[in-house]
């Protein structure tokens, strides 16, 4: 079945630096790759998503990457703001029932 | 996005009682809505898919005698804990399917002592 890995486990960065979070899916009829941020005791929270027919997609400082080949994508988080800091994941899906398959998830910090 | 309510959001309850989570889709019909738990520091983990007017399909290792779903109508599903018991604690949380993309209720905390 499908799997999803997510890396790194946890990230640290400085206030105004990038973040960039990285998921790799093993199932390639895998079509749709939406990430979500979760905040501590909160419901997941769709960011941004990517289809399988397109490679990139950006929302404001938030983008994200996907290379079909490789069978990975990325979440990209430009310009780190302290409300930035939560867990993000990453999941994959595809075909008629469209369950998520997620990653384990990506503790990010921003320090101040 | 839509909008999914999960009542209660917290419960505690005793070893061996019932507990029943309720799972609305306030304004769009959910043909289809997932249930998962979520573990302290742990990524969702689905437990079933509900599909309305049908019973739903468990995930391996869910026991589904124990876990009973209901999907009576487009707009409610409703996850029955039946003899809880200390390891049941954890945070359930519903999602609303809005193809592709879900839509997650708050949560649910259980408690069970």
């Amino acid at each position: 079945g499908e799997n999803v890995e997510q890396h790194p486990s946890t990230l640290s960065v400085q206030e105004g630096d990038s973040a960039v979070i990285k998921c790799t899916y093993s199932d390639s009829a895998s079509n749709y790759f939406p990430w979500y941020k979760q905040e501590l005791g909160k419901r997941p929270q769709l960011i941004i998503d990517i289809r399988s027919n397109v490679g990139e997609k950006k929302d404001q400082r938030i983008a994200v990457t996907l290379n079909k080949t490789a069978k990975h994508f990325s979440l990209h988080i430009t310009e780190t703001q302290p409300e930035d800091s939560a867990v993000y994941f990453c999941a994959a899906s595809k075909g008629s029932n469209y369950q998520l398959i997620w990653g384990a998830g990506t503790k990010l910090i921003i320090k101040p | 996005g839509a909008v999914v309510s999960q009542h209660p959001s917290r419960v505690i309850c005793k070893s061996g009682t019932s507990v029943k989570i309720e799972c609305r889709s306030l304004d769009f019909q959910a043909t289809t809505m997932f249930w998962y738990r979520q573990f302290p520091k742990q990524s969702l983990m689905l437990m079933a898919t509900s599909n309305e007017g049908s019973k739903a399909t468990y995930e391996q290792g869910v026991e589904k005698d124990k876990f009973l779903i209901n999907h009576a109508s487009l707009t409610l599903s409703t996850l029955t804990v039946t003899s809880a018991h200390p390891e049941d604690s954890s945070f359930y949380i519903c999602s609303a399917l809005g193809v592709p993309e879900q839509y997650f209720g708050p949560g649910t905390r259980l408690t069970v002592t």
